[in-house]
């Protein structure tokens, strides 16, 4: 069972664009965090997000945790070739060790 | 700054050996975890350790094992290499503190035929 689904899994768009990467679950998470990865490397941090209903903006990308910290959206604006990549959703348990249950992930290609 | 270093970067087993992939971090991060990836399934944890001498279980283990000498290591044996094990591993470390960011080796690609 997947604790965490993103949609959509593939996306391609052309540069300039606008889009939307949704990462949703029926958990709750303490917090929840977006990793970017390139192919051949390990996934890289983006931001973490904590606080329910937070919005954290980082450049172009603007994320956002949902009011009961079971879902988060990634929102890239005016995207370039530079932002292709894989994005990962990655949420921590309220308990426990720092294990994190990844996303299914989304596949961003931006077309120049 | 290494950070975390992951050995070898490619490998190739037939069905039945074992191996030994290695994993060390340069941070004196307590937590150490390993997680296999493989398309449409996102990243799924298959052990780690919260540090030296501590190893615990996560959604995927049987096949694996591991162990947690020192602070700096976290290698992952596989026993007896099977087709499913097919997969692309990646060894993570951070600090204890639940939430906090993971740092990510380059992986290890392992295909078993």
């Amino acid at each position: 069972t997947q604790l965490l689904e993103q949609s959509p899994q593939f996306l391609s768009i052309q540069e300039g664009e606008n889009l939307t990467v949704y990462c949703n679950s029926s958990s709750v998470f303490s917090s929840l965090q977006w990793y970017r990865q390139e192919p051949g490397e390990g996934p890289v941090l983006l931001v973490t997000v904590v606080t329910g209903g937070e919005v954290k903006k980082l450049k172009r990308l603007t994320f956002q945790f949902g009011d009961a910290r079971k879902d988060s959206s990634l929102h890239i604006t005016a995207a370039q070739p530079g932002d292709t990549g894989l994005y990962l959703c990655a949420g921590a348990r309220q308990t426990g060790a720092n294990n994190l249950f990844f996303g299914t992930g989304t596949r961003l290609t931006v077309i120049p | 700054n290494a950070g975390v270093t992951q050995t070898p970067k490619f490998q190739v087993l037939k069905t039945g050996q074992s191996m030994t992939l290695q994993c060390a971090q340069d941070m004196n991060h307590e937590y150490m975890s390993w997680y296999r990836q493989d398309p449409g399934m996102g990243l799924r944890l298959i052990h780690y350790s919260v540090g030296a001498g501590i190893t615990d279980q996560g959604e995927v283990p049987n096949g694996y094992n591991v162990s947690r000498s020192t602070t700096e290591d976290f290698p992952l044996r596989l026993l007896s290499a099977a087709p499913s094990q097919t997969s692309v591993y990646f060894c993570a470390s951070s600090p204890i503190t639940r939430g906090s960011p993971l740092h990510f080796g380059n992986g290890t690609r392992l295909t078993v035929t």
